[in-house]
Parts: C-alpha cells; structure tokens; sequence
C-alpha cells in the first residue's frame, strides 16, 4: 500500500502562470477528492471523482480551475492565471466506493503552492 | 448545510496531562464523525471516527464518543506525550464529502 502519493510537493509560481498538480490514489479507490488548505485553517473540499466522472464541485472551484482524472486513476488539478489568493496547500484524498457515510478518506501528503 | 466547531487553540499541556479538545456539529441525516491529525509539514491522517450515535472511537489512547443529543465528539486523551503535538481536526460526513472544522493546535511541553 503506498498511500495517496502527490505531486510536486511544493510548487513557487509568479503571479498570472498556469499550475497542475497531480494526484495519484491508492489502487483500487474508486473515490478521488480535491481540498484546499490555508494556513491555520481546515481543509475546504473543492471536488471529487467517482471512476472517472466529477461528481460534485465547490462554488470555490472558480472558473480557472479545473481537475480531470481521465482514466479513472490519477487525477490532475490546474489552475490558470493563478492569483495569490490560490496560495495554499492543495489536499488529494481517496477513499473505496462503498455505502455509508463510514468509510475512512486517505489523504496525501499535499502540495504546497506559493504564488509570488 | 453541515458545520463543525471546534474549540479554538492553541491548547498548551504538560506530559501526561488530560487532554479535552471540543467538537460540536451541524448536519442533516445522520452523519459520520471523524477526528484526523495534522503533523507538521505532512498530510491528515485518520486518528479514528465513530458511524452511528453512542458510538465510542478510539485509537493511540485518544477516544471521542458520537452525543447525538448534543451534537458533540470530544476527543479525549488520558495522558499526553510530547509526541501528540499537531494540528487535530474534527470532521463529519454526512454524504459524499468530509466537512471539517478549523483545527486546534495541541503543544504539549515535557
């Protein structure tokens, strides 16, 4: 089990640049989530994927970003014309398709972006 | 729509004290309530959760009980160690998507 494994880590971007992160889930998780983090903050969901379908998006998803998972594996998210306002740590979680509300959601280790 | 409050940080212990970090939450149906931990520089990681009311989570010696009569799950820990210092945040799932609060910090001092 290698975990929810995400990339890059950390990312320093000037204004007005286009990001993507990649993320890729445990096999087998047919879930795949997006969060945003500020600092001294929780995580604020942004969207998910079942298989390869975008299940649900957040009003903060603006219109400059986008995710995608193709293949229903990994997924990427970018982010266009970035601002600083989108400096923040950017969570992937995934979790097994199941019934219920119970089941646990893994989380990568997230990557870092800084938009100067 | 679903919410979490947690009692603000950070919450600064001695070893071996008695820890109380406070949730309560808001939410249509019958949620799932989780508490995860945030290490510096690293991810979340699932400390434990509770499905159903009356339901007792536990793990690493933290516990936290689902109240649905008071729409609560304190995590508790009899006896903390310096190595229980992060960032804990407690969330639910009352569809397909965790909802969390905004965190507390625990620093515990040797």
């Amino acid at each position: 089990d290698t975990g929810v494994s995400q990339d890059p880590r950390h990312k320093i971007t000037k204004r007005g640049q286009n990001v993507t992160f990649r993320c890729d889930p445990i096999s087998e998780h047919n879930r795949l989530y997006w969060y945003r983090q500020t600092l001294g903050q929780g995580p604020e969901f942004l969207t998910y994927f079942q298989n390869e379908a975008q299940l649900e998006k957040s009003r903060l998803l603006s219109d400059r970003f986008s995710a995608e998972r193709p293949k229903g594996s990994f997924s990427t998210l970018e982010i266009q014309r970035t601002e600083q306002g989108d400096s923040a740590m950017y969570l992937c979680a995934s979790s097994p398709h199941g019934a219920g509300t119970g089941n646990t959601i893994y989380f990568g280790e997230g990557s870092w972006l800084t938009v100067v | 729509g679903n919410s979490v409050t947690q009692m603000e940080g950070p919450v600064t212990l001695s070893e071996e004290a008695f820890l109380t970090i406070n949730c309560t939450y808001t939410a249509t149906g019958y949620p799932s309530l989780f508490w995860y931990v945030q290490y510096p520089g690293e991810g979340l990681q699932l400390l434990l959760k509770a499905t159903k009311a009356d339901d007792k989570g536990s793990n690493k010696g933290f516990e936290a009980t689902y109240r649905k009569e008071t729409t609560s799950f304190h995590l508790e820990k009899g006896s903390v160690q310096v190595s229980d210092s992060a960032v804990y945040f407690c969330a639910l799932n009352a569809g397909n998507m965790l909802t969390f609060g905004g965190g507390t910090r625990l620093m515990v001092k040797p």
